[in-house]
């Protein structure tokens, strides 16, 4: 099982571009989330989403959109990126909401807006 | 609104000794507060975790030590190895499943 992995890696984008990050997960997970780490603000949700076709604001949705359209993806887009969205990208997933659930991170995916 | 702060920030620590990481947060809804571990370039994994009525959890050398009444946790890390050295984000859990993290405490354990 490959878990949870993210596309790209690495991206470079100048003010005002767009692009999609792609999460994968082969784990059958009904829950996805998308954070971004900044130094010193630990991880910070994004999105989240309970299920296909679902998808929920987190602490920091503003200049962020998802979609969900099949159970194993779970896609964030950035319409126009700016500086303040250089950071690292992390997706996660779970199996369900319960308190104790365990959520299972990507790699990330480092983001530099000029 | 921050609702878990952690400290510190970082720490450095000898081969063999212990690092101490402190957690406290301020919501009492809180049900689950798990402790999750990153080395460089990958993504965090869980840890060790501790519900709110138990006051100790131990793993191998991690143990978690949790004070209701003081919302307070603390992540001990004992014999401290280098293979130990990583950012370590303390988080808290909603009963609906979500988490706020830490800011996160980097440990470099030197030799």
């Amino acid at each position: 099982n490959a878990g949870v992995t993210q596309t790209p890696k690495f991206r470079v984008l100048k003010t005002g571009q767009s692009m999609t990050l792609l999460c994968a997960q082969d784990m059958n997970h009904e829950y996805m989330y998308w954070y971004r780490q900044d130094p010193g603000m630990g991880l910070r949700l994004i999105h989240y989403s309970v299920g296909e076709g679902t998808t929920a604001k987190g602490e920091v949705p503003d200049g962020y959109n998802v979609s969900r359209l099949k159970k194993q993806n779970f896609l964030l887009g950035l319409e126009s990126a700016a500086p303040s969205q250089t950071s690292v990208y992390f997706c996660a997933s779970s199996y369900s909401r319960a308190f104790d659930n365990e959520q299972f991170f990507g790699p990330g995916t480092r983001l530099t807006v000029l | 609104q921050q609702q878990v702060k952690q400290s510190p920030q970082s720490l450095i620590v000898q081969k063999g000794g212990i690092s101490i990481i402190n957690c406290a947060y301020e919501n009492t809804a809180f049900d689950y507060f798990p402790w999750y571990q990153q080395f460089p370039g990958k993504g965090p994994a869980l840890l060790i975790a501790i519900r709110p009525d138990v006051s100790e959890k131990k793993e191998g050398r991690f143990t978690i030590s949790f004070n209701k009444s003081a919302k307070q946790f603390s992540l001990h890390i004992m014999d401290s190895q280098p293979g130990d050295s990583a950012t370590y984000f303390c988080a808290v859990t909603d009963s609906w499943g979500k988490f706020q993290f830490g800011a996160g405490t980097q440990v470099v354990v030197t030799p």
